[in-house]
């Protein structure tokens, strides 16, 4: 069965700390996505991946850096967490030209 | 932006009524994707239809893509309590494995 997993649901940080979130897929997949959801604003893509050490920016890549050192995880980076940056963060994968992503579980950020 | 809108934002109804959702794009697409999303958790696809076709059934979900109007409707017959969740839509964006997802439709399916 198909999994994405990310390492927190639930995350307390305060401004200024760097923050890391991680997400692991087991199939396999090339393509690695992060996004945030905010009300009444949707999934906004901040940073994804298509392969190893390869990295593009999404919509919103300001203040957050990404790391993708194996195929299946893809690391997202608050450098110096912000409170405008607390969100519920959402990894995905999917296969090249499989067009259906798969997405982790979320991991809910407050920034104080 | 090329995001996509789903209409209505809420839609509140009774267990056993149709529950129809939309949405409208605003770029050519070669397909269109809707997922469910429970809250507080993370998205889960439901189905995806091609620019193609024009109706696609799974189980109690219809999908109708009118590529002329850029919308896309979400029909879900004899809905459930357990319905009860946010369904985005989403479109590719060209060339390229990214999607571009909707705002969102907010179902309460009371029993």
């Amino acid at each position: 069965d198909v999994k994405v997993t990310q390492s927190s649901r639930y995350l307390v940080k305060r401004t200024g700390e760097k923050v890391f979130l991680e997400c692991v897929q087991d199939m396999d997949h090339e393509n690695m996505f992060w996004y945030r959801q905010d009300p009444g604003l949707g999934l906004r893509l901040i940073y994804f991946s298509y392969d190893v050490k390869m990295k593009e920016k999404g919509d919103i890549p300001e203040g957050y850096s990404v790391s993708r050192e194996k195929k299946e995880r893809f690391s997202l980076i608050l450098e110096s967490a912000s409170t405008n940056q607390t969100s519920m963060y959402l990894c995905a994968s999917s296969s090249p030209n499989r067009e259906t992503q798969y997405f982790g579980p979320g991991t809910r950020l407050l920034v104080l | 932006s090329q995001q996509g809108e789903e209409d209505p934002q809420a839609l509140s109804i009774q267990e056993g009524e149709n529950a129809t959702m939309n949405c409208s794009y605003k770029t050519s697409i070669n397909n269109l994707q809707w997922y469910r999303q429970n809250s507080g958790r993370g998205l889960v696809h439901l189905i995806l239809i091609r620019s193609n076709e024009r109706e696609k059934h799974s189980g109690r979900l219809r999908v109708t893509l009118d590529t002329s109007k850029k919308s896309s409707s979400l029909l879900i017959t004899a809905s459930r309590a357990a319905d009860t969740a946010s369904y985005f839509c989403a479109t590719d964006a060209g060339n390229t494995d990214k999607l571009i997802f909707g705002t969102g439709t907010r179902l309460q399916v009371f029993p």
